[in-house]
């Protein structure tokens, strides 16, 4: 059964780079979709982007200028990095699994909290 | 973008009553591309109900969903204590999208 692990620092500083990895255990990282999804504290979701295995990606619109995911096959793993962070990008984050990119999201990470202060 | 917007945002009831929740987009969600998840305090969002009225695996049958276009429901038949959860509509479509929730409370 395939599980995510979020990880990365808790912690971020005003105008840094936020930089978080999503590490697939239990099956392959190759022929699916992988995305990242953020919800700041009481609040709702929000799709950050996505990549396939191959590499191809989409954004968030909003969020776009300052998103980069990629995927690494050798580690099993895929990465988010948001820069010139500021306090409204506190938020859990979750990387999660689709079958393809118009699907939804099936599985699911537990979630890693980042707080963005200095 | 498409915005989904969901209603109510909070529904109190009681344990056996009947849930409706409704989730309407500001165009048209391609192909029925809609989905609903439930998410408790502290816990990851879990996927209930896919192309607007599939269950995903291991729902139970009182989870229902239907509607096309831009209307959407969830309908939780009798709810069951461990239902109270704050429930969200997405679509899945080429930028994908999610709605603000609904909390179902006990009343």
């Amino acid at each position: 059964q395939v599980q995510l692990q979020e990880s990365g620092p808790g912690l971020v500083k005003p105008s840094e780079t936020l930089s978080l990895t999503c590490t697939v255990s239990g099956g392959f990282i190759s022929n699916y979709y992988w995305s990242w999804i953020r919800q700041p504290p009481g609040k709702g979701l929000e799709w950050i982007a996505y990549i396939y295995y191959s590499g191809n990606t989409n954004y968030n619109p909003s969020l776009k200028s300052r998103v980069t995911i990629s995927v690494d096959t050798s580690k099993n793993q895929f990465s988010l990095k948001l820069s010139s962070v500021t306090a409204a990008d506190t938020a859990v984050y979750y990387c999660a699994r689709h079958v393809v990119d118009t699907a939804p999201l099936a599985v699911w990470g537990q979630g890693t909290t980042v707080t963005v202060s200095s | 973008e498409i915005v989904l917007t969901q209603s109510p945002g909070t529904l109190s009831l009681s344990p056996g009553e009947r849930a409706t929740l409704s989730c309407r987009a500001s165009q048209s969600v391609s192909s029925s591309y809609l989905a609903w998840y439930q998410q408790k305090p502290g816990q990851a969002p879990r996927l209930l109900i896919y192309g607007a009225s599939s269950r995903a695996t291991g729902i139970p049958d009182r989870f229902s969903g239907s509607g096309s276009g831009t209307d959407f429901t969830l309908t939780i038949s009798r709810l069951e204590p461990e239902d109270f959860a704050v429930y969200y509509c997405q679509q899945y479509g080429r930028s994908p999208t999610f709605g603000g929730g609904t909390k179902v409370e006990i009343k």
